[in-house]
């Protein structure tokens, strides 16, 4: 079948970084996302990894190692406004999402 | 700016009576659109798949009958939600899929802001 793991909950501080991890097992791989959703709110898409490594985007990276299936959002000077949902989703050999339950980041000041 | 819309933002009905939700893609032309469900606190679901003027692909679970979606344009897809009951109250969210030049991506999922369906 197909799997995707992700914590379900996570506390950080105001400031600090925080490392979201995700693993998967998929039927085929053509890419992950990273997306992130507020309560109440549909999700906003955040990254595309495909290729190993790591893809920075501001105070946001996303990394992607596809031997071992796994795949981590680092955030960076944490906000308060970063306490959200963050989904992580792989695009099988269909190109479908397969996707996981979402990890609750929740920002102390 | 928002590149999916979904229409209406939110709705309340009563028991029985059926509500059909909008979804356009505004700058690019969506090849697939997806339909999803979110209760509280819980992950998303896929509900359904549907390619332009083709019938949806609905998930195992999910009647076809009371969840009619029409795909009518590669801009315009709806879910129609008949004979709503009060379990069916949640969070609709569309979203649409499809080449768009300022992403030069093809596979990323564009979502709507979502439908918040209260059934009474």
């Amino acid at each position: 079948g197909q799997n995707i793991d992700q914590p379900t909950e996570m506390t950080a501080t105001e400031g600090a970084i925080v490392q979201i991890n995700c693993t998967y097992q998929t039927s085929g791989f053509n890419g992950l996302f990273w997306y992130q959703q507020h309560a109440g709110e549909a999700p906003t898409f955040l990254s595309y990894n495909v290729l190993d490594g790591l893809e920075e985007k501001g105070r946001f990276s996303s990394f992607l190692s596809r031997s071992k299936g796994y795949s981590y959002l680092l955030l960076k000077e944490l906000q308060m406004k970063d306490s959200a949902s963050y989904l992580c989703a792989v695009l099988d050999s269909n190109y479908q999402l397969i996707w996981g339950a979402g990890t609750k980041l929740i920002i102390k000041p | 700016g928002a590149v999916v819309s979904q229409h209406p933002s939110w709705v309340i009905c009563k028991s029985g009576t059926s509500v059909k939700i909008e979804c356009r893609s505004l700058d690019f032309q969506a090849t697939t659109m997806f339909w999803y469900r979110q209760f509280p606190k819980q992950s998303l679901m896929l509900m359904a798949t549907s390619n332009e003027g083709s019938k949806a692909t609905y998930e195992q679970g999910v009647e076809k009958d009371k969840f009619l979606i029409n795909h009518a344009s590669l801009t315009l897809s709806t879910l129609t939600v008949t004979s709503a009951h009060p379990e069916d109250s949640s969070f609709y969210i569309c979203s649409a899929r499809g080449f768009r030049e300022t992403s030069g991506m093809e596979y990323e999922q564009y979502f709507g802001p979502g439908t918040r369906l209260t059934v009474t």
